[in-house]
């Protein structure tokens, strides 16, 4: 049972455009999500991230908002980059005992066209 | 950079045989861990490690095991190798107390013939 779903294997953008990733729960335990972006040969890395008790996070270009009611985070990229094209992970940890472990979906590829 | 590495990058090996792939950190962090990355499948968790000889399973663990007998070190052997092995595996390292986050090594491509 997949608890972490991206249901998009694949994006693409124009340069300048605003990319949109999508990301699914369904463990009401979650209360704790990350952003991670994996170029090819290279490991994951960590992106941003965002608390429930929050609904939106911003660093630079990069926006997550939450939606806990639906179960429902987003990756905004605004402008998207040629650089950004890569494979977006998202994934999801609760609190206390369990916040050493992080699920994951299956990404997301994102190619920005120039 | 998380101080995270992985040896090898690269291995190539045949059905059977024993292989062990080592992840180092010059951080001194409590959690590590290790994924295997395989197209559709994202990242699976194959065992972690909360300290010096403390691991456990994680959702892929059959045919893998660990060892940690040192915090920088985390050992991950496949004691003998099928073609379903074949992966790409990550090292990670969980941040300090309060910190979800964790960091990925380089990671190791494996191909068993």
């Amino acid at each position: 049972d997949q608890q972490v779903k991206q249901n998009s294997p694949s994006l693409s953008v124009q340069e300048g455009r605003i990319s949109i990733l999508n990301c699914d729960y369904t463990n009401s335990m979650f209360d704790y999500f990350l952003w991670y972006k994996k170029y090819p040969a290279e490991g994951p890395t960590f992106l941003i991230s965002i608390s429930s008790i929050k609904d939106k996070n911003e660093d630079g270009r990069f926006t997550v908002f939450l939606n806990k009611s639906a179960k429902h985070l987003s990756l905004h990229i605004v402008p998207s980059q040629p650089g950004d094209s890569a494979v977006y992970f998202c994934a999801a940890s609760p609190s206390g005992a369990g916040s050493y472990q992080l699920t994951f979906g299956k990404g997301t590829k994102l190619s920005v066209i120039p | 950079d998380a101080g995270i590495t992985q040896s090898p990058r690269h291995k190539v090996t045949e059905t059977g045989t024993p292989v062990t792939l080592r992840c180092h950190q010059t951080e001194n962090h409590r959690y590590m861990y290790w994924y295997r990355q395989d197209p559709g499948h994202g990242l699976r968790l194959i065992h972690y490690s909360y300290g010096v000889k403390d691991t456990d399973k994680g959702e892929v663990s059959d045919g893998y095991s660990v060892s940690r007998s040192k915090t920088e070190d985390f050992l991950l052997t496949l004691e003998s190798a099928t073609s379903s092995q074949t992966s790409v595996y990550f090292c990670a390292i969980r941040g300090g107390q309060g910190v979800n986050e964790q960091f990925f090594g380089p990671g190791t491509r494996l191909t068993v013939l």
